[in-house]
């Protein structure tokens, strides 16, 4: 089955730096990539997604790229701020979408 | 529009013993995943119900099981409870047919067994 793997396990960055997670996954197959934020106590949110056809995505401090080729993805925050402290996972699904692999989280802290 | 309702939010149960979690998704989506949350093994798919019909299951024991309605209500059972089974248990539901496509997650229930 698809295995997705996600580094790093924390991350800690000075507000206003960038942060970069990256997922890698096993399965040739997957070719959907979601990106969801857990802040403490709360539900994760879908923050991003990607699909196979597009190699990168951007929705204004956040972008996510993928590699198809080397089977792998990142989440890219610019400009981050103390409320982007949360947990992030990164997911793949296959185009049959009958399975969602989670990567392990990372858990963000931004320190003011 | 009401997002995707979990009940009970927190449940404490005993070995061996079995429990049932409900999920109402958002009005209008038919496909309700549910998924394991714990601090080790981090989210994990349960399955995944659409119309009704259960289209995708991960990889559980048999004590895990669920149903929807056509509502597309949708409920989770585990028996025999065992101590490994204390996580959060989250439902999603989405416009989707499948897994890929975005999924809107309830707050979970906590359960715990003792």
């Amino acid at each position: 089955g698809e295995n997705v793997e996600q580094h790093p396990s924390t991350l800690s960055v000075q507000e206003g730096d960038s942060a970069v997670i990256k997922c890698t996954y096993s399965d040739s197959a997957s070719n959907y990539f979601p990106w969801y934020k857990q802040e403490l106590g709360k539900r994760p949110q879908l923050i991003i997604d990607i699909r196979s056809n597009v190699g990168e995505k951007k929705d204004q401090r956040i972008a996510v790229t993928l590699n198809k080729t080397a089977k792998h993805f990142s989440l890219h925050i610019t400009e981050t701020q103390p409320e982007d402290s949360a947990v992030y996972f990164c997911a793949a699904s296959n185009n049959a979408g009958n399975m969602l692999t989670f990567g392990g989280g990372t858990r963000l802290m931004v320190k003011p | 529009k009401a997002g995707v309702t979990q009940t009970p939010r927190y449940l404490i149960k005993t070995r061996g013993q079995q429990v049932t979690l409900s999920c109402s998704p958002i009005s209008g989506h038919r496909s309700v995943s549910w998924y394991q949350q714990t601090p080790g093994q981090g989210l994990q798919f349960l399955f995944e119900y659409f119309s009704e019909t259960q289209r995708n299951k991960g990889n559980f024991p048999g004590r895990f099981s669920g149903r929807q309605f056509s509502n597309s209500r949708s409920e989770m059972n585990v028996s025999t409870l065992e101590l490994g089974d204390s996580a959060l248990y989250l439902c999603a539901s989405s416009t989707g047919h499948g897994l890929n496509s975005p999924l809107h997650f309830g707050n979970g229930t906590r359960l715990t067994v003792t």
